[in-house]
């Protein structure tokens, strides 16, 4: 199993553009989330799904899109990217979120 | 609605000694999960423990254990025989049972240990 795979692993935008962050999981969770983070302020969720056709907003979901239209896929989408959105990402997973989350090894954006 | 603090930017400790981690929370939620979640240098987040709330006893495993105290909603983090591959950041997290998920994090703790 890859566990959690998010793609890519570095980013550089300019402000203004928009792009995908890939996250797919080959072990059949139904829960999936992104988050950021930035220092000294944790990981936020952005957006989470309870499966497939499901999505619903986190704590910080503004400038963000998702869509889960297969259980396995997850990805993120960045409408109009913005300085504030400088951060690093992470993808994650879990087949019963009482047990906890797998992540991904994270996506670092930089927005210029 | 849940919030989770942890009020030590850093800690440091020397190897072979013993570090405590502190971690707070509030929750609305009578059911819920605590996690402590180690994030070394490379980025990864890795689970170190988890504890359910319903459960008096303290979760331990290998040289990490807890202090969950309900009561007075703490919940720290106790690594024994501390190694150098233990330096990392360490989050403290919370979800409830009815909250479809969603995972909510501490600041993070950066440890240091000195060899």
């Amino acid at each position: 199993n890859a566990g959690v795979t998010q793609t890519p692993k570095f980013q550089v935008l300019k402000t203004g553009q928009s792009m995908t962050l890939q996250c797919a999981q080959d072990m059949n969770h139904e829960y999936m989330s992104w988050y950021r983070q930035d220092p000294g302020m944790g990981l936020r969720l952005i957006h989470y799904s309870v499966g497939a056709g499901i999505t619903d907003q986190g704590e910080v979901p503004n400038g963000y899109n998702v869509s889960r239209s297969t259980t396995e896929d997850f990805p993120l989408r960045l409408l109009s990217a913005a300085p504030s959105q400088t951060s690093v990402y992470f993808c994650a997973s879990s087949r019963d979120f009482l047990y906890g989350y797998t992540f991904g090894s994270g996506t670092r954006l930089t927005v210029v | 609605a849940q919030t989770v603090t942890q009020s030590q930017p850093e800690m440091s400790v020397q190897e072979a000694e013993t570090v405590t981690l502190s971690c707070t929370y509030d929750t609305s939620e009578s059911d819920y999960y605590l996690f402590w979640y180690k994030q070394p240098p490379s980025r990864q987040m890795i689970l170190v423990i988890r504890q359910e709330a319903y459960k008096q006893q303290n979760a331990t495993e290998n040289r990490f254990s807890v202090n969950f105290q309900k009561a007075a909603k703490s919940f720290s983090l106790k690594i024994s025989d501390s190694q150098l591959g233990d330096a990392a950041m360490y989050f403290c997290a919370s979800v409830g049972s009815t909250s479809y998920g969603k995972l909510t994090f501490g600041q993070g703790t950066i440890l240091t240990v000195h060899p």
